[in-house]
């Protein structure tokens, strides 16, 4: 069974800070996503990251992933106040496009 | 991207009713999925539906609480069957943009059972 774990699940960080949330998963996927969620709103796509050594950028944040170490990486570079969500990464299952979320990491920002 | 409508966006239902949620695409897609998402949790797949089949369900779900329609490529329905409070969740609708590898989701249905 996919297990998908986040680390940390909460985070409470200063703008200007740069910070690492991380996504492990126990069984061998090539396909991984980062997913933002607004309180109350839906999920939003960041990134989606489909090969070993997939690295993908978009403003402050960067996403990584290693399936060899079945690990991904969402790095934000000098913090806002603007990028405080709910982040969650998911794993695709067997390739079927059925996804297994994380926990999710709350992130808040704080100036 | 593309455009992903769901109805309601909320509602409030009592226990032991029955309450269908709609999800509108704004172009043709093979494959869309249903999840729940639990307050204050992360989000489970119920079930993938797909045109002309039965939809497939996950571990834990079964047809006759959650049954699905896909009457064409571009719409789907769930229907949550004698709702108790522990079915109070957001469900979304998905789909998959075979181009870019990428899921979408729709923008939710908020449902609080009494």
């Amino acid at each position: 069974e996919l297990k998908v774990e986040q680390n940390p699940l909460f985070l409470s960080m200063q703008e200007g800070k740069n910070y690492t949330i991380y996504c492990n998963y126990s069984t061998t996927s090539d396909r991984l996503y980062w997913y933002r969620q607004d309180p109350g709103k839906s999920l939003e796509s960041l990134f989606v990251l489909l090969s070993n050594g997939a690295v993908k950028q978009e403003g402050r944040l960067m996403a990584s992933l290693d399936t060899k170490a079945r690990l991904s990486t969402l790095h934000i570079t000098a913090a806002v106040h603007d990028l405080s969500a709910t982040y969650f990464c998911a794993v695709d299952r067997q390739g079927a496009q059925k996804l297994v979320f994380g926990q999710g990491t709350r992130l808040t920002i704080n100036p | 991207s593309a455009v992903i409508s769901q109805k309601p966006s909320r509602d409030i239902c009592q226990r032991g009713t029955s309450l269908t949620i709609q999800c509108q695409v704004d172009s043709q897609v093979t494959m869309m999925f249903w999840y729940r998402q639990q307050p204050g949790q992360s989000l489970t797949l119920i079930a993938t539906a797909n045109q002309g089949s039965e939809a497939t369900y996950e571990s834990g779900f079964v047809i006759d609480k959650f049954p699905i329609s896909r009457p064409n490529l571009t719409f789907s329905t769930l229907t949550v069957s004698n709702m108790s409070p522990e079915d109070s969740s957001i469900y979304l609708c998905s789909i998959l943009l075979a181009n870019t590898g990428e899921l979408f989701f729709g923008e939710g249905s908020r449902l609080t059972v009494l």
